[in-house]
């Protein structure tokens, strides 16, 4: 079956860094998306990858292994703001996207 | 704003009534989508639509019933629903061509509620 695996909840603190990891097992890979969703509100896109290596976009970076399946979004200088559900989904060999629960993500003042 | 509008967001049904949601997307996409999102769950692809035509049904209840009538619009028919089918409906639409970058933009939502 196909599975993608990310923490179900972390915490961090105002100003900090945190990682979020997502590990995947599907049948074929056509890229990796990272979304953020706040509470009651849409999931936006954050980022994709299809080849390996760390793709920077301000405060967020995400990063892909595809020999590992696994990627990462990096979050720094973690905003209030920033409290919200993170989610993780890849495109299979037949397109479809395959999600993640998400990972709630709590900032501490 | 993300370009993808859902009403009304916020339903209370009892499992007797009929009720449908409505989406639209002002981006200009070629396929609608119709997920389900529970608490702590993945999200569930419910049906999708390309070029208004259904290329996706995965195994949903016949009491949900999808109906596009163009590109830009979307709906979901429910009809003598079941508690367990609280949840949150996403919308989303995206332009989809042959590259795996496609993005789908999402709408806010509807938080459904069935007594």
């Amino acid at each position: 079956g196909q599975n993608i695996d990310q923490p179900t909840e972390m915490t961090a603190t105002e100003g900090a860094i945190v990682q979020i990891n997502c590990t995947y097992q599907t049948s074929g890979f056509n890229g990796l998306f990272w979304y953020q969703q706040h509470a009651g509100e849409a999931p936006t896109f954050l980022s994709y990858n299809v080849l390996d290596g760390l793709e920077e976009k301000g405060r967020f970076s995400s990063f892909l292994s595809r020999s590992k399946g696994y990627s990462y979004l990096l979050l720094k200088e973690l905003q209030m703001k920033d409290s919200a559900s993170y989610l993780c989904a890849v495109r299979d060999s037949n397109y479809q996207l395959i999600w993640g629960a998400g990972t709630k993500l709590i900032i501490k003042p | 704003e993300t370009g993808v509008t859902q009403t009304p967001r916020h339903l209370v049904m009892g499992m007797t009534n009929k009720k449908s949601l409505k989406c639209e997307q002002h981006l200009g996409h070629n396929a609608m989508y119709w997920y389900k999102q529970s608490a702590k769950k993945p999200l569930e692809l419910m049906f999708v639509y390309n070029f208004k035509e259904q290329t996706e049904n995965n195994s949903v209840p016949s009491r949900f019933s999808p109906e596009c009538p163009n590109s830009s619009h979307l709906f979901l028919h429910l009809h003598t629903l079941q508690p367990e089918d609280s949840a949150l409906y996403l919308c989303a639409s995206s332009q989809e061509g042959t590259s795996g970058a496609d993005t789908q933009y999402f709408g806010p939502g509807t938080r459904l509620t069935v007594l």
